[in-house]
């Protein structure tokens, strides 16, 4: 069965520290998969995708991701991290942009 | 580029009345749209997938009696709970894609209170 783990429910980091938000997923093919972030009164944000091609992604505000086959990850990544920064995280996977599976959240709060 | 909006925001209703829900794509001509239901601290779960002009298609488990979803523009999909009970009470939020792209826009979500 297709299916998405983020395995920490929370993660606290200090401003200006890095951050590594973890995904592994289940999936039968190689998958489409993606990054969301979610703040309070707004919508999912894309803030990466990968289908294809180079396994280190980057996306918006300076987050990037690293595909790996063999681990079965997704790993979402910033160098330092700011109190914006601070929001709900979703990694999803799908066999392409439709029918997509998100995991359960990961919740980012930033020490100042 | 790239909006989808909702509305209303935030909907109590009594038990046994319907609410519908509205979801609009702003900039950009939205052939597929979707709904999903999001539980406190669970991830989102996908309702049904609508595309324009055509029957939604919904996922297992979701009543479609219940849940009726249309379509009927490229800019518009509409989602109407019918006889809201309290289990019903949810965060729902809609998204959309642009014909030939593979990424959902995601709308900020209509809060639902069945009391």
């Amino acid at each position: 069965a297709q299916s998405v783990t983020q395995p920490d429910i929370h993660i606290t980091v200090s401003e200006g520290a890095s951050l590594e938000l973890r995904c592994n997923y289940s999936y039968g093919a190689t998958p489409y998969l993606f990054w969301y972030v979610q703040s309070p009164g707004q919508g999912l944000q894309l803030l990466l995708k990968y289908f294809s091609g180079d396994t280190l992604v980057q996306g918006i505000k300076g987050f990037e991701a690293e595909f790996k086959r063999s681990q079965s990850s997704f790993n979402l990544r910033k160098p330092s991290v700011h109190w914006s920064d601070a929001a709900e995280y979703f990694c999803a996977v799908g066999p392409d942009g439709d029918k997509i599976i998100f995991g359960k959240g990961t919740r980012l709060h930033i020490l100042p | 580029g790239a909006v989808v909006s909702q509305h209303p925001s935030r909907v109590i209703c009594k038990s046994g009345t319907s609410v519908k829900i509205e979801c609009r794509s702003l900039d950009f001509q939205a052939t597929t749209m979707f709904w999903y239901r999001q539980f406190p601290k669970k991830s989102l779960m996908l309702m049904a997938t609508s595309n324009e002009g055509s029957k939604a298609t919904y996922e297992q488990g979701v009543e479609k009696d219940k849940f009726l979803i249309n379509h009927a523009s490229l800019t518009l999909s509409t989602l109407t709970v019918t006889s809201a009970h309290p289990e019903d009470s949810s965060f729902y939020i809609c998204s959309a894609r642009e014909q030939g792209t593979s990424t959902q826009y995601f709308g900020p979500g209509t809060r639902l209170t069945v009391l």
